[in-house]
């Protein structure tokens, strides 16, 4: 069964420090793994694709990797306007629905 | 670019009424998605539309939820009889699917949050 699963659930950062986020996906035939970030009462907002293992995309303080079994969100020197819940998803089979994490919420003070 | 918007952005209904919302999804988009979000959760899929053919349905869509896109533009969703599970976001989000391609990106509308008492 297709699944993905984030890492840590809630992370606190203090501004500037620098760390990563973990989703770990099972699917069959990757169709591509999407980023999202979503603030509270918000819909999600699109960050990121990425479609074969070692492929790398970057914005502003984020920088999305890809290998054949997780995917890596860093955020380099965050700043609390970075605070949000952090989505990782892949498509289903058919390349239709994606498939959801729980999503990791970033709080970051300064 | 407008985005995907979404009508109305807060509902409170009684258990047992019935409720409908609205999408309008990207103009060019020729797809369009339900997604049903609770609190600590991701998105969970519904229903999909390639221009107004309903192509796929989730499990979690039961008989009391129908989804229509007249002329492949706007897209409704109705709830029969809610009940207090109901409760939680409906996302639409819309994608351009271009032909020979095997993937999408879906972008997401601002929600719509659904009290059920």
């Amino acid at each position: 069964e297709d699944q993905v699963t984030q890492s840590p659930e809630a992370l606190r950062l203090q501004e500037g420090e620098s760390s990563s986020l973990n989703c770990s996906y099972t699917v069959s035939g990757l169709r591509g793994l999407f980023w999202y970030r979503q603030d509270p009462g918000k819909g999600p907002e699109f960050l990121f694709t990425l479609y074969s293992a070692g492929e790398e995309k970057e914005k502003e303080r984020l920088k999305a990797t890809l290998t054949k079994k997780e995917s890596f969100l860093h955020i380099t020197a965050p700043k609390p306007e970075d605070s949000a819940t952090y989505l990782c998803a892949v498509h289903n089979q058919a390349g239709t629905a994606l498939i959801f994490g729980k999503g990791t919420t970033l709080s970051v003070s300064s | 670019d407008t985005g995907v918007s979404q009508n109305p952005r807060h509902k409170i209904t009684k258990r047992g009424q019935n409720v409908t919302f609205r999408c309008d999804p990207i103009s060019e988009h020729n797809r369009l998605y339900w997604y049903r979000q609770t609190l600590g959760q991701g998105p969970e899929f519904l229903t999909y539309f390639q221009n107004e053919a309903q192509l796929e349905k989730s499990r979690l869509l039961s008989d009391r939820f129908s989804a229509e896109r007249p002329k492949g533009s706007f897209s409704t969703l109705e709830i029969q009889r809610t009940e207090q599970g109901d409760s939680a976001m409906y996302l639409c989000a819309s994608s351009l699917q271009r032909p020979g391609t095997s993937t999408d990106t879906q972008y997401f509308g601002p929600g719509t949050r659904l009290t059920v008492l």
